[in-house]
Formats: structure tokens, C-alpha cells, sequence
């Protein structure tokens, strides 16, 4: 089956450092990637919707500067979290959208852990 | 906004079945229903999804009533493993989007 490969899964960094987190389609393309932040017992959050070579959409109340999204390629998108601060500390899970399988193809990656200390 | 209404939580036991309900009264003709799962501290996981008709898979059957109002996943035997929080979408025409709402914190006992 589809799988996506995120990483790292789990990071601590100094507060005002930056933290990329890589995602990965390993055997489909990914035209479309999504980016979700979860805080502790809640629910997914999508902050943001990248496509391969154009620029990421963002969703309403999520700072597009701070949280820098690329996808350069139809397999990889990264999220940059810039300035990094305590209340960044979260669970952030990104989702490939299988080109050939539309709407009935996401796959989401096994989320990265992000400690801001 | 989260187009789906799910109950916060329920238990089920070990064997028996797991039948989780989800409330898309707002659902257009076009749109699917989709359930994914999340255990612990993972990504989600694609359980089943569904335009009209009922649906099984290996892993469950989806029930979606005559009106797309609402419907139902059932776990036919649960297991401990089972244990999770469990999200009913629906996707929004033409917009990719996976909203999430508050899902069902499924507890199977032992």
C-alpha cells in the first residue's frame, strides 16, 4: 500500500532555533500534500495545503512566514517551523494525496514530535 | 468547519461488535464519507469510505442510511487493539480537504 515517510518523528530544539520536517510519498506522487498540527487530546488542525511547485495555501489564522512549506517535488514536501517558541511544542502530521488515486488516495504520514525548549 | 458530528467517546467490549455513528446531515450528493482511525500518538489510518451504498472491508463495514444523513462504522469483533480515537470526513467538493472533527475516542475493555 501507499506509504508516507515522515521524519524526523520526534525533535527538541532551543527556543529561537529553526525545525524542518521532511514528508515523503515513498511509492506514489504526491501532487498534493496537507499540513496538520495536534495538540494533546485534540483534534487534527489543517494549517496548511501545499502543491508541487506552486506556493502553499494557507489556512485562516496560521502564520505562513513562520510555518514555511515547500514542495519542490512530486514526492517531498517540508514544513520549516522559524523562530521556534514553547507554544509551537506539537504533534505535526502531513498527508500525500495519491495523483493516480484522487480523492480516494491519502495517506498520512506517522507524525513528527516537536518539543520547544 | 468540520462538516461531521460524532459522539466524544464510547466503550465496547473485547469480541463484540463496535458500532460508531456519524451525524453529515449537511452532506451534498457528491461527497464521500470516510473514516480514518488514530491510535496513540501516530498518524491516521484509512479505514473505509463510502458514497451511497454500504460498504465492507477487511477491517469493517460502513453503513450510510438512504438519506446520506449520517452513518454508521461498525467493527464487527473488536479487539484491544482497536482502542483509538475514530474520525468520520467528509470531503468538501473540489477542495482536497480532510477536515477533522472531534472523532470518537473509542475504548475496547478487556
Amino acid at each position: 500500500g501507499a506509504v508516507v515517510s515522515q521524519h524526523p518523528s520526534w525533535v527538541i530544539c532551543k527556543s529561537g532555533t529553526s525545525v524542518k520536517i521532511e514528508c515523503r510519498s515513498l511509492d506514489f506522487q504526491a501532487t498534493t500534500m496537507f499540513w496538520y498540527r495536534q495538540f494533546p487530546k485534540q483534534s487534527l488542525m489543517l494549517m496548511a495545503t501545499s502543491n508541487e511547485g506552486s506556493k502553499a495555501t494557507y489556512e485562516q489564522g496560521v502564520e505562513k512566514d513562520k510555518f514555511l512549506i515547500n514542495h519542490a517535488s512530486l514526492t517531498l514536501s517540508t514544513l520549516t517551523v522559524t523562530s521556534a517558541h514553547p507554544e509551537d511544542s506539537s504533534f505535526y502530521i502531513c498527508s500525500a494525496r495519491d495523483h493516480n488515486r484522487g480523492n480516494h488516495g491519502y495517506t498520512f504520514g506517522s507524525g513528527t514530535r516537536l518539543t520547544v525548549v | 468547519d468540520a462538516k461531521t458530528t460524532q459522539p466524544p467517546s464510547m466503550d465496547c467490549a473485547e469480541g463484540r461488535a463496535a458500532n460508531l455513528p456519524c451525524n453529515h446531515s449537511t452532506i451534498s450528493g457528491n461527497e464521500y464519507v470516510y473514516w480514518y482511525r488514530q491510535i496513540h500518538s501516530q498518524g491516521p489510518q484509512y479505514i473505509i469510505h463510502g458514497l451511497k451504498n454500504n460498504e465492507t472491508n477487511e477491517m469493517a463495514s460502513l453503513i450510510i442510511t438512504e438519506d446520506r444523513k449520517s452513518s454508521t462504522l461498525i467493527l464487527p469483533h473488536a479487539t484491544l487493539r482497536d482502542t483509538a480515537v475514530y474520525y468520520c470526513i467528509v470531503l468538501t467538493s473540489g477542495t482536497y480537504k480532510y477536515i477533522f472533527g472531534t472523532g470518537t475516542r473509542l475504548k475496547v475493555l478487556a
